[in-house]
């Protein structure tokens, strides 16, 4: 089946530091990525739509400025978590819809955990 | 009234249960509905994906989608204490969006 990847899956960083998550699909081309944020025992939700070769389309009340994404080429969006502060926080997952699903199913990647400190 | 209502449990069962797991919905747009299992600290994994109403049945896993009531469910036959995890409930209408539910924290005792 489709495999998303996530790198790093975990990470640690000093407030007011930037991390760089990155989000590849291994199997197939992805010309449209999500990612999300999922704090503790709470559900996903949405931050952004990655758009290979365009901009990002983000979500009501997620600072574009603060959570930049870049969608370089066809398997990989990196996420950037700029100027990071502790309510940063979070479990962030990607996720990508395989290509002949029809835009109807996603795979989504194992996460990335991001404390900051 | 938020678009995916989903009782955040715990539910516990002991082994060999069925187990019943449920979400409601306020947006009729929604015509397609998932199932998600995700372990603690890891991505959500697809188990199930129904287009409109219907039943849908993959091994243990049935999942049932009553769009005239705005419901959904999925049952786990014979559950086994692997089943443990949180079982979200995802649904889209026509974007590629997906809207999750809170999720349903599930615990089978051996």
């Amino acid at each position: 089946g489709a495999v998303v990847s996530q790198h790093p899956s975990w990470v640690i960083c000093k407030s007011g530091t930037s991390v760089k998550i990155e989000c590849r699909s291994l199997d197939f081309q992805a010309t449209t990525m999500f990612w999300y944020r999922q704090f503790p025992k709470q559900s996903l939700m949405l931050m952004a739509t990655s758009n290979e070769g365009s901009k990002a389309t983000y979500e009501q009340g997620v600072e574009k400025d603060k959570f930049l994404i870049n969608h370089a080429s066809l398997t990989l969006s990196t996420l950037t978590v700029t100027s990071a502060h502790p309510e940063d926080s979070s479990f962030y997952i990607c996720s990508a819809p395989p290509p002949l699903a029809g835009g109807n199913e996603q795979y989504f990647g194992p996460g990335t955990r991001l404390t900051v400190t | 009234q938020k678009e995916v209502e989903q009782d955040p449990g715990p539910l516990s069962v002991p082994e060999g249960a069925i187990v019943s797991l449920n979400c409601t919905y306020s947006n009729s747009a929604f015509q397609y509905f998932m199932w998600y299992r995700q372990y603690s600290r890891k991505g959500p994994e697809l188990l199930m994906y129904t287009y409109s109403s219907g039943n849908k049945e993959d091994g243990r896993f049935t999942a049932q989608v009553d769009k005239s009531s705005k419901y959904i469910s999925l049952f786990i036959r014979d559950s086994q204490p692997s089943d443990s995890a949180t079982y979200l409930c995802a649904m889209k209408g026509g974007s590629e969006k997906l809207v999750f539910g809170k999720g349903t924290k599930l615990t089978v005792n051996p």
